[in-house]
C-alpha cells in the first residue's frame, strides 16, 4: 500500500495560516489524497480530498504538487478549535472492488493564542 | 440525521469474555469499517464491508469477527477478549463507488478496557 509521511507535530499562532505538508512518493495514478482531522476525544472528521487539481472548501484548501508526490493542507486562519491531529491518507483500491484508508500517526497541530 | 451511532460508549471486560460492539448508520452507505486506536497512535483498520453480505479483513483482524446482514448495521464481535484489545474503537461509513464523492463519517467511539 502507498504510504504517507507527515511531521509528528507543528505549531501555529492563532489567526495565522498553517501549511501542513504530506509526502506520498509512491502514490499511484488512481489514488485520491484525503485529509482527516481528529479533535481530542473525538472520532476523525473529513476535511478535504483531491486527485490532481487543487481543491478548496469551507474548512481548508488542498494544494497538490504537479507530480502528485506531495501535498499541503492549508488552513487559512488557524483558530484554537483547529488544534487537532491531521491525517494525510491515500485512498486506493485493494482489489476485488474494495478499498482501504490507512491512517498513519498524523501531525499534531498546536495553536498558540 | 444521527449519522454513525456506536454503542456502548464505554465497556469493561474481563479476559476471555465476549461482546459485540454495535454500529449503525442512517445514511444508506454501502461502505462500513471498524478501526481501533491505541494511545498515541493512528487508526488501524480491523474489518470492512462494501455492502450487505460482503466483508473483508483489514490490517489487524485477529480476534475480531464481523457480519453485515443489513445496510445499516455492522457489528464487531470480540470472541475472547484479551488485554491487548484494550483500545478505542471507531466505526465509519461512506458512500461507495464514486471516489470523487467518498468521505468517511465516523462514530464517536467505544472505549474498551480488558482486565
Amino acid at each position: 500500500d502507498a504510504k504517507t509521511t507527515q511531521p509528528n507535530s507543528m505549531e501555529s499562532n492563532e489567526e495565522e495560516p498553517v501549511h501542513l505538508p504530506c509526502n506520498h512518493s509512491t502514490i499511484s495514478g488512481t489514488d485520491y489524497i484525503h485529509w482527516y482531522r481528529q479533535l481530542p476525544s473525538q472520532g476523525p472528521e473529513y476535511v478535504i480530498h483531491g486527485l490532481t487539481s487543487n481543491v478548496n472548501n469551507r474548512m481548508a484548501s488542498l494544494a497538490i504538487a504537479e507530480d502528485r508526490k506531495s501535498s499541503t493542507l492549508i488552513l487559512h486562519r488557524a483558530t484554537l478549535r483547529d488544534a487537532a491531529v491531521y491525517y494525510c491518507i491515500l485512498r486506493g483500491y485493494s482489489g476485488a472492488g474494495s478499498y482501504q484508508l490507512t491512517f498513519g500517526k498524523g501531525t499534531k497541530l498546536s495553536v498558540i493564542p | 440525521n444521527a449519522g454513525v451511532t456506536q454503542t456502548p460508549k464505554f465497556q469493561v471486560l474481563k479476559t476471555g469474555q465476549s461482546m459485540t460492539l454495535q454500529c449503525a448508520q442512517d445514511m444508506n452507505h454501502e461502505y462500513m469499517s471498524w478501526y481501533r486506536q491505541d494511545p498515541g497512535m493512528g487508526l488501524r483498520l480491523i474489518h470492512y464491508s462494501v455492502g450487505a453480505g460482503i466483508t473483508d479483513q483489514g490490517e489487524v483482524p485477529n480476534g475480531y469477527n464481523v457480519s453485515r446482514s443489513t445496510t445499516e448495521d455492522f457489528p464487531l464481535r470480540l470472541l475472547s477478549a484479551a488485554p491487548s484489545q484494550t483500545s478505542v474503537y471507531f466505526c465509519a461509513s461512506s458512500s461507495w463507488g464514486s471516489a470523487t464523492n467518498e468521505k468517511l463519517f465516523f462514530g464517536s467511539g467505544t472505549q474498551l478496557s480488558v482486565l
